[in-house]
């Protein structure tokens, strides 16, 4: 079975400072993918970055990088300079290319609020 | 790119009646999701399409629902005899896959999503 779990419901982090959203997961599949979304108060699921399983190299993407740690399976997100605009709420997902079901999962996500 | 589009946004019914939503996924993409979304939680997978064909269901859907993608561009979601427990949102998503081995990050596209409030 496949599983996400996101330990912070929510966060606090002053503006222009970095903040760190954890994310680990649980899988019986030999390669995987990771993903962080955000979804903002009007709704909509903005894709941030991904993490493939045999990438060597931890993903970065403007001010988001992951810090991916396969030992302890865990995918946590890094946002730089926060700014009032990242206020949102931030869901990782997976999903396995090895064991045949094309199914994402999520976690329950992390409300973030940026503080001026 | 004009993204994806669902419709409605918003739908209000009585419990018992039956009701369809639709989405439009971005034109080149060939892979199609539906998620349900309740407040204070993540994305629930109901149903995939790989073009026209409904490769995997969720488990946790149950007969009333059934979704299509007849020409492996619109998608359709009915669920018949809606119930309370039906209330949420129902997002769309999209992406497309280079082949079928299908290892790589192709992150999803999703709409804004149609809410669904049963009175």
């Amino acid at each position: 079975a496949q599983k996400i779990t996101q330990t912070q419901p929510g966060m606090f982090v002053q503006e222009k400072e970095a903040v760190t959203l954890d994310c680990t997961y649980d899988t019986s599949d030999q390669s995987y993918g990771l993903f962080w979304y955000k979804q903002p108060s009007s709704g909509e699921m903005i894709f941030l970055i991904y993490q493939g399983s045999y990438d060597e190299q931890n993903a970065t993407e403007g001010r988001y990088s992951l810090n991916f740690q396969k030992a302890r399976k865990s995918a946590n997100l890094v946002i730089s300079a926060s700014q009032l605009g990242d206020s949102a709420m931030y869901f990782c997902a997976m999903r396995g290319f090895t064991s045949g079901t094309y199914k994402y999962i999520f976690g329950t996500g992390t409300r973030l609020k940026v503080l001026a | 790119d004009t993204g994806v589009s669902q419709d409605p946004r918003h739908k209000i019914t009585k419990r018992g009646q039956n009701v369809t939503f639709r989405c439009d996924p971005i034109s080149e993409h060939n892979r199609l999701y539906w998620y349900r979304q309740t407040l204070g939680q993540g994305p629930e997978f109901l149903t995939y399409f790989q073009n026209e064909a409904q490769l995997e269901k969720s488990r946790l859907l149950s007969d009333r629902f059934s979704a299509e993608r007849p020409k492996g561009s619109f998608s359709t979601l009915e669920i018949q005899r809606t119930e309370q427990g039906d209330s949420a949102m129902y997002l769309c998503a999209s992406s497309y896959a280079y082949d079928s081995r299908d290892t790589g990050g192709q992150p999803q596209h999703f709409g804004d999503g149609t809410r669904l409030s049963i009175l």
